[in-house]
């Protein structure tokens, strides 16, 4: 069984410019998080989608950022027109279920950089 | 609110020294479960041990070990015989009634050979 896979690994954009992280949740995971981890820092929630639901963003930043986690395929992070402030590591994590506090199994991570 | 304390920031050891990291955590909630990640300098996050609120039990799993005590709302964490792999920082985390796992700060520890 696969873990949860998050491409790209790396990912550098100018200011202005779109970003699109990608998280493939391991298989029967309906449930996919999202965690922003800037440098020297701990994580912080962002988003919790079950598929094609958007359960809980409170963690999102207003503007720019969205989520989605269609039937089909990945989970997007999208966010738009970055800024240097956005430059940090993108972890995805999935779980089949939440009721029993199963472990949130995290991907690699994507390293943005906003130039 | 959810929220874990990590009031260690860095730790150094010398290989085979024992590692006891501290982790507090707050919820209104009587139903939750704590958590121990591992993120090497390679940048991924790694479960460790899961505890949930109703087992107070301590346990020992080959190097690891936790010691969980609800009185003081701790969630200790001790490596023993720590060796240069082990170097990483060790996040605390809990998850509860709000469906989310919220982290702490996290704790640098550092293993010198």
């Amino acid at each position: 069984n696969a873990g949860v896979m998050q491409n790209p690994r790396h990912l550098v954009r100018r200011r202005g410019q779109e970003a699109r992280l990608r998280c493939s949740p391991m298989k029967g995971h309906s449930h996919v998080y999202w965690y922003r981890q800037l440098p020297e820092e701990g994580l912080k929630f962002m988003v919790y989608l079950q598929k094609e639901n958007i359960i809980d963003e409170s963690g999102m930043p207003k503007e720019r950022f969205s989520a989605e986690f269609p039937k089909e395929g990945p989970s997007i992070l999208r966010i738009q027109q970055v800024v240097r402030g956005d430059s940090a590591a993108y972890f995805c994590a999935s779980s089949p279920r939440v009721q029993d506090g199963s472990p949130l199994h995290f991907g690699n991570g994507t390293r943005l950089t906003v130039t | 609110a959810q929220k874990v304390t990590q009031a260690q920031t860095e730790i150094s050891v010398v290989e085979k020294e024992d590692v006891t990291l501290d982790c507090v955590y707050e919820t209104r909630d009587t139903t939750y479960y704590l958590f121990w990640y591992k993120q090497p300098p390679s940048g991924e996050l790694v479960f460790l041990i899961r505890r949930n609120s109703f087992d107070e039990q301590n346990e020992i799993s080959g190097r690891y070990s936790w010691n969980f005590q609800k009185s003081t709302s701790s969630f200790n964490f001790t490596i023993t015989a720590s060796q240069v792999v082990d170097s990483a920082v060790y996040f605390c985390a809990l998850f509860s009634n709000d469906y989310k796992l919220s982290f702490g700060a996290g704790t640098t520890v550092t293993v010198r050979a």
